[in-house]
């Protein structure tokens, strides 16, 4: 699987949007972007993914870069539920189904 | 619909012992892959069933196993167990390919 570059920590003001970057400079023409976050004490949870267009759901929107060397996850309004640690992960539809998350970014959310 | 159910959520063991975990997947989806969590490594892939195959394995001893029975529910299996294996053991369950992961909660293992 390619790696995916993330900032170690991002804090955020509750209310507020946050842009969680991801540079994936390895990319593949078949690598799905997918997100995952993490709460404290639970297994990851799917939050968006997408291939090449930008992708809104009722959690997030996911941006991805033209030349799809990067995307950005953006909260639109940050709650303190939002605090997690937020996983960019690349996977390829041809190779299989193995997910390699990184250490991803972990988001402190203050009121 | 009941979500990923991993038993048991605790675990504690002793070197060289051998362990069994389970996981019972959403009704309905055929993959289970399994990840190991440490504060060191982050979340890293053990392997991926699908239909009762393995179909994706990660770069991990042979100590560690598993299977997936035909009713999709899966057990992974550590022999020999070391102190370097403590850390939480998430199974995942998918529809199938570019399907979105869905996580149990995990068991922590700990080894003594």
């Amino acid at each position: 699987d390619a790696k995916t570059t993330q900032p170690n920590s991002m804090e955020s003001n509750e209310e507020e949007p946050v842009h969680l970057p991801c540079n994936h400079s390895t990319i593949s023409g078949t690598d799905y972007i997918h997100w995952y976050r993490q709460l404290p004490s639970q297994g990851p949870e799917y939050v968006i993914h997408g291939l090449t267009s930008n992708v809104n759901n009722r959690m997030a929107s996911l941006a991805i870069a033209e030349d799809r060397k990067s995307s950005t996850l953006i909260l639109h309004r940050a709650t303190l539920r939002d605090a997690a640690v937020y996983y960019c992960i690349l996977r390829d539809s041809n190779s299989g189904y193995a997910l390699n998350f990184g250490k991803g970014t972990s988001l402190l959310v203050t009121p | 619909k009941a979500g990923v159910t991993q038993t048991p959520r605790y675990l504690i063991k002793t070197r060289g012992q051998q362990v069994t975990l389970s996981c019972s997947p959403i009704s309905g989806h055929r993959s289970v892959s399994w990840y190991q969590q440490t504060p060191g490594q982050g979340l890293q892939f053990l392997f991926e069933y699908f239909s009762e195959t393995q179909r994706n394995k990660g770069n991990f001893p042979g100590r560690f196993s598993g299977r997936q029975f035909s009713n999709s529910r899966s057990e992974m299996n550590v022999s020999t167990l070391e102190l370097g294996d403590s850390a939480l053991y998430l199974c995942a369950s998918s529809l199938g390919h570019n399907s979105p992961l869905h996580f149990g909660n995990g068991t922590r293992l700990t080894v003594t």
